[in-house]
């Protein structure tokens, strides 16, 4: 089975600009949480994403938003760059019924300047 | 927010030497308690999801215990190698979300 893959790897922006992340989970999988790194600090999370809809919320602005398709494919949005929102940020996906597990994706690596 | 603290930071053995990491997590809304590896420019890769008070977990020569209780898990590393180099999170499950520590970077010095 293919992993969990996260397109672009790595992303340099500008600040007041817009990105987009993409995630696309193991096959089957059906929930997509999202988190943050930066350094010094653990995964944050963000959000969790189950059959299209917005399961869980972590305590982020507005500015981060993001979605999942039928297919279980999901992106995360974050609009106004700031510098601080340069990252390593992380999706994983959990199997149908599971609350133990989250198999991660390598993650995408944004540089806001 | 719930408070997962991971020590010491980092960590630098020699190979062959035996080593243990500690994470602290808060013991109200407890669900899980996983143990990843983490190396550089890899996924986490999950070793050990805990559940009960007691609970020991082995795979090779690693192994982990979980105390519910008073809200730690110990990580060991019997006989390090150089490819047990990476960071060891831990996370704490409440059932509805994941929480982070920073990690133990591990470095194993041939």
């Amino acid at each position: 089975k293919a992993g969990v893959t996260q397109t672009p790897r790595y992303l340099i922006k500008t600040r007041g600009q817009q990105v987009t992340l993409s995630c696309s989970p193991i096959s089957g999988h059906r929930s997509v949480s999202w988190y943050q790194q930066t350094p010094g600090q653990g995964l944050q999370f963000l959000f969790e994403y189950f059959s299209e809809t917005q399961r869980n919320k972590g305590n982020f602005p507005g500015r981060f938003s993001g979605r999942q398709f039928s297919n279980s494919r999901s992106e995360m949005n974050v609009s106004t760059l700031e510098l601080g929102d340069s990252a390593l940020y992380l999706c994983a996906s959990t199997p149908w019924g599971s609350s133990y597990e989250q198999y991660f994706g390598p993650g995408t690596r944004l540089t806001v300047t | 927010i719930l408070n997962v603290e991971q020590s010491p930071q980092s960590l630098h053995v020699q190979e062959g030497d035996s080593t243990n990491f500690t994470c602290s997590f808060p013991s109200s809304n407890f669900y899980a308690l996983h143990w990843y590896r983490w190396e550089t420019a890899k996924s986490p890769e999950a070793l050990f999801v805990m559940t009960l008070n007691g609970d020991e977990k082995k795979k090779g020569r690693i192994s982990a215990t979980l105390n519910t209780k008073e809200g730690y898990s110990y990580l060991y590393i019997k006989g390090s190698q150089p490819e047990d180099s990476a960071t060891y999170l831990c996370a704490h499950n409440t059932g509805n979300q994941f929480y982070f520590g920073t990690g133990t970077s591990l470095t194993v010095i041939p």
